[in-house]
């Protein structure tokens, strides 16, 4: 229950295309979900984040869409560049319980073709 | 700041060896993580620290592994005896925490990359 499940677990892309990544969770208590981007030989980094009291949220090429009735959310970077070639990994934490511990999906990574 | 610095970045060891990774995360934070990184099985959190006082070492895979936090600006991660098994990608991590019903972003290191023979 307290697993977040992330797919596919490879994607390639077209430049200039559409990159949608999905995550899954079961714990209904998760109330905060962040993506983190992580170039080779270093560490993640936060992307964007959500809360389920809003549905989409958007920074630039990259969005969120979130689905608190299926349990899932899912990153769309619009308009991919060779530059966002990276793993991605979805997370999800109980921010009300304030432990900072977060539950990180398998990953996911990214190949933007020129 | 200068983010969270781990040393050394890359270990190569024989298989038995002591093994001790190094952290210093960001002043001021007062969450640190310790993570795995492999490919079979992904970002494992190993354990966490909260004021220096571990929080959950329930990821901690073997009684070989060992962390601890001294002190609010110092963390090792130490296995003994190393095994093959044990090659990944370790991450330090640290984070502020805000009030309740906020979660801080974590911060990562770049990593030590262990390699054990």
């Amino acid at each position: 229950q307290q697993q977040v499940k992330q797919s596919p677990q490879s994607l390639i892309v077209q430049k200039g295309g559409i990159s949608i990544i999905n995550c899954a969770y079961e714990n209904t208590a998760f109330d905060y979900f962040p993506w983190y981007q992580q170039f080779p030989g270093k560490g993640p980094a936060l992307l964007i984040a959500i809360r389920p009291d809003v549905s989409e949220k958007k920074e630039g090429r990259f969005t969120i869409s979130f689905n608190k009735s299926a349990k899932q959310f899912s990153l769309h970077i619009m308009d991919s560049q060779p530059g966002d070639s990276a793993t991605y990994f979805c997370a999800a934490s109980m921010a009300e319980s304030n432990t900072g511990k977060l539950i990180f999906g398998q990953g996911t990574t990214l190949q933007v073709k020129p | 700041d200068a983010g969270v610095i781990q040393s050394p970045r890359h270990e190569v060891t024989e298989m038995g060896q002591e093994v001790t990774l190094r952290c210093k995360p960001i002043s001021g934070h007062d969450y640190l993580f310790w993570y795995r990184q492999t490919m079979m099985r992904g970002l494992e959190l190993l354990i966490y620290f909260n004021n220096n006082v571990p929080i959950d070492d329930s990821g901690m895979p073997e009684d070989r592994f060992s962390a601890k936090m001294p002190n609010a600006s110092f963390s090792t991660l130490k296995i003994q005896p190393s095994e093959p098994r044990d090659s990944a990608v370790y991450f330090c991590a640290s984070s502020l925490a805000s009030l309740a019903g906020e979660t801080d972003t974590q911060y990562f290191g770049p990593g030590t990359r262990l390699t054990v023979l």
